[in-house]
């Protein structure tokens, strides 16, 4: 069973810092990996979506790259804003099409 | 172009009674998952529908919980005889046809069982 691990569970940056958030993953037998915002009390806002071929997306000052022989994702976060605060989960996708989430990384940036 | 709409955002319901959640997916999206986040935790898939199928019920509990993605109308997750257990937040995401796809996911219908 596909297990998703995110670290650190907590992270709390100075305004304007790079930052760089952390996914592993057990079964590398994956379709696709994205990564979402989700701000207390709202939905999943989906950030970037990278494809079992790709080994990156880039969106603005977000870039996430995908390891997966190694089961790894990171999400880089250049020049962070306190708007950036938020919790931030990392999804595979497995062959049944539904999601298996890491239990997030709560950022908070600080002005 | 509406994004995943879900009703009601709040749902308050005393135990024993039946919650009845609705999805409406992005406009010529054909799959609907259901997924919850119970406090503290992360989402867990619960359910996986095309219309009128259910196509993966995995992560549905065997008792008292249903989905329905009918031909017309929303996709409906039905709890019934709720309990305390059951109070969490269930966001519903659609996909377009030839998945596995981008999910995009609605701002979920935070459930309250008294």
């Amino acid at each position: 069973k596909q297990e998703v691990t995110q670290i650190p569970a907590a992270l709390s940056v100075p305004e304007g810092e790079n930052l760089v958030l952390n996914c592993s993953f057990t079964d590398s037998a994956i379709y696709n990996l994205q990564w979402f915002r989700q701000d207390p009390g709202k939905g999943l806002t989906s950030l970037l979506l990278i494809q079992s071929s790709q080994r990156e997306q880039t969106s603005g000052r977000l870039n996430a790259s995908l390891d997966k022989s190694s089961g790894r994702s990171t999400l880089y976060i250049a020049a962070s804003q306190p708007g950036d605060s938020a919790t931030y989960l990392c999804a595979v996708c497995g062959g049944a099409n539904n999601l298996f989430f890491g239990t997030g990384t709560r950022l908070t940036v600080i002005p | 172009n509406a994004g995943v709409m879900q009703n009601p955002r709040h749902l308050v319901r005393r135990r024993g009674q039946e919650a009845r959640l609705r999805c409406s997916p992005v406009k010529g999206h054909s799959h609907v998952y259901w997924y919850r986040q119970l406090p503290e935790e992360g989402l867990k898939f619960m359910v996986y529908l095309q219309k009128e199928n259910i196509i993966d019920e995995s992560g549905m509990p065997k008792e008292r919980f249903s989905a329905e993605f009918p031909k017309e109308g929303p996709s409906i997750l039905r709890i019934q005889q709720v309990v305390r257990g059951d109070s969490a937040a269930y966001f519903c995401a659609s996909s377009p046809p030839l998945g596995p796809n981008e999910q995009f996911f609605g701002p979920g219908t935070r459930l309250t069982v008294l």
